[in-house]
């Protein structure tokens, strides 16, 4: 059971272009959402997250998207570079068991010079 | 900057063997969460330690079993090892409550099982 989806396994953008990463989620009780990126041969590192009290948040190039009714989030990277390449996961938490994340099983993002 | 710190990086191991995975938490940080990556997945969680105890588990069977110590490190331990074992798992650390910047991760322990 798959609470926390990406159905879109690969991403290709031209440098400078959006791109924009979706996630949906099934579990009505995650109110916590978070992005990561993960290169090879390394941990994911945190890149940005949103409460389910907003529906938006920035940072710098990154802007996060919730809409909780369609229950899914989407991240924009504008504009995209090329040391932007690499796989991206979804992640969520539930108030009842905020430590506990869940991720999704990422997208591959290729940003092409 | 004292970040996660997991040892082996990469370990090869026999089919019903037992191992041992090991990770510092980053500084200032008291929770540590081990997940399991299979290729081309997502890291899929399979418990968290805080205050020396488990506190959630996720669906892995009793075979996996771990430890956190006074300074907060942890350990996971994975008996009778199956093929489907092999994976990448990684060590998370966090503080507890925080939720804004989520989890510190490690750079991993590649355990294959032959």
């Amino acid at each position: 059971d798959q609470q926390v989806k990406q159905n879109s396994p690969s991403l290709s953008v031209q440098e400078g272009r959006i791109s924009i990463l979706n996630c949906d989620y099934t579990n009505s009780m995650f109110d916590y959402f978070l992005w990561y990126k993960k290169y090879p041969a390394e941990g994911p590192t945190f890149l940005i997250s949103i409460s389910s009290i907003k529906d938006k948040n920035e940072d710098g190039r990154f802007t996060v998207f919730l809409n909780k009714s369609a229950k899914h989030l989407s991240l924009h990277i504008v504009p995209s570079q090329p040391g932007d390449s690499a796989v991206y996961f979804c992640a969520a938490s539930a108030w009842t068991s905020y430590d506990k994340v869940i991720f999704g099983p990422g997208t591959s993002l290729s940003v092409i010079p | 900057d004292a970040g996660v710190t997991q040892s082996p990086t990469h370990l090869i191991k026999t089919r019903g063997q037992q191992v041992t995975l090991r990770c510092s938490p980053k500084s200032g940080h008291d929770t540590v969460s081990w997940y399991q990556q299979a290729l081309g997945q997502g890291p899929q969680f399979i418990f968290q330690y805080y205050e020396e105890e488990e506190r959630q588990r996720g669906n892995f069977p009793d075979r996996f079993s771990g430890h956190q110590f006074p300074n907060y490190s942890s350990e996971l331990n994975v008996n009778a090892l199956l093929l489907g074992d092999s994976a990448l798992y990684l060590c998370a650390s966090s503080l507890s409550g925080d939720r804004v910047y989520g989890y510190t991760f490690g750079s991993g322990t590649r355990l294959t099982v032959v």
